[in-house]
């Protein structure tokens, strides 16, 4: 099946630092891939669509300028947390329009800011 | 208004019983898409199962059913024959068929414990 790597898979960060993920599809392209985050014992939170070539659509109340993201190419999609602050600790998923549009997620990134 | 719902935070089954987890929904699109999706404690989101809103028969994949029920608009999931390894968190998720998008709406999810 379909694969989506993420990388690193856990991070920990000073406040005030930024740190970048990476979303890549391994065996397919995708034209669209989405950005999730998730607090402990929480659901997954859509943060924003990317869209290779064009800008990412953020969802309601997610900082467009904290949280950069870059759809660069068809394999590959990376959301760059800066100036990150404690509160911005979560565990963050990435997925994958696969070619049946079908969803595929990654394995996540477990983000700690100390 | 919540567009998906799970009423159960917790659940407890015997290993080799059966357990369904309860799913119910809101949309006024009348094309949409619902999934099923298993996350161990390893975080990684496992898709489980997917019922198109115009499927005339309830989507089943091995030991995986769920249970569609679209006046009531529920689509609960059934997981037969209940294994150790079934111990993770369940969410359910709706994919509005007038969004191209494609994002997915999840539940709050219901932590699943599979006893010996």
């Amino acid at each position: 099946g379909a694969v989506v790597s993420q990388h690193p898979s856990w991070v920990i960060c000073k406040s005030g630092t930024s740190v970048k993920i990476e979303c890549r599809s391994l065996d397919f392209q995708a034209t669209t891939m989405f950005w999730y985050r998730q607090f402990p014992k929480q659901s997954l939170m859509l943060m924003a669509t990317s869209n290779e070539g064009s800008k990412a659509t953020y969802e309601q109340g997610v900082e467009k300028d904290k949280f950069l993201i870059n759809h660069a190419s068809l394999t590959l999609s990376t959301l760059t947390v800066t100036s990150a602050h404690p509160e911005d600790s979560s565990f963050y998923i990435c997925s994958a329009i696969g070619r049946a549009y079908e969803q595929y997620f990654g394995p996540g990134t477990r983000l700690t800011v100390t | 208004a919540q567009k998906i719902t799970q009423t159960q935070p917790g659940m407890f089954v015997q290993e080799k019983e059966a357990v369904t987890l309860d799913c119910t929904y809101d949309t006024s699109d009348p094309s949409y898409g619902l999934f099923w999706y298993k996350q161990p404690s390893s975080g990684e989101m496992i898709f489980l199962i997917y019922q198109g809103s115009y499927d005339q028969q309830n989507a089943t994949e091995g030991r995986y059913s769920l249970n569609f029920q679209k006046a009531r608009k529920s689509a609960n999931l059934v997981i037969s024959a209940s294994q150790l390894g079934d111990s993770a968190m369940y969410f359910c998720a709706m994919r509005e068929g007038a969004d191209s998008s494609y994002k997915l709406i999840f539940g709050s999810g219901t932590r699943l414990l599979v006893r010996p």
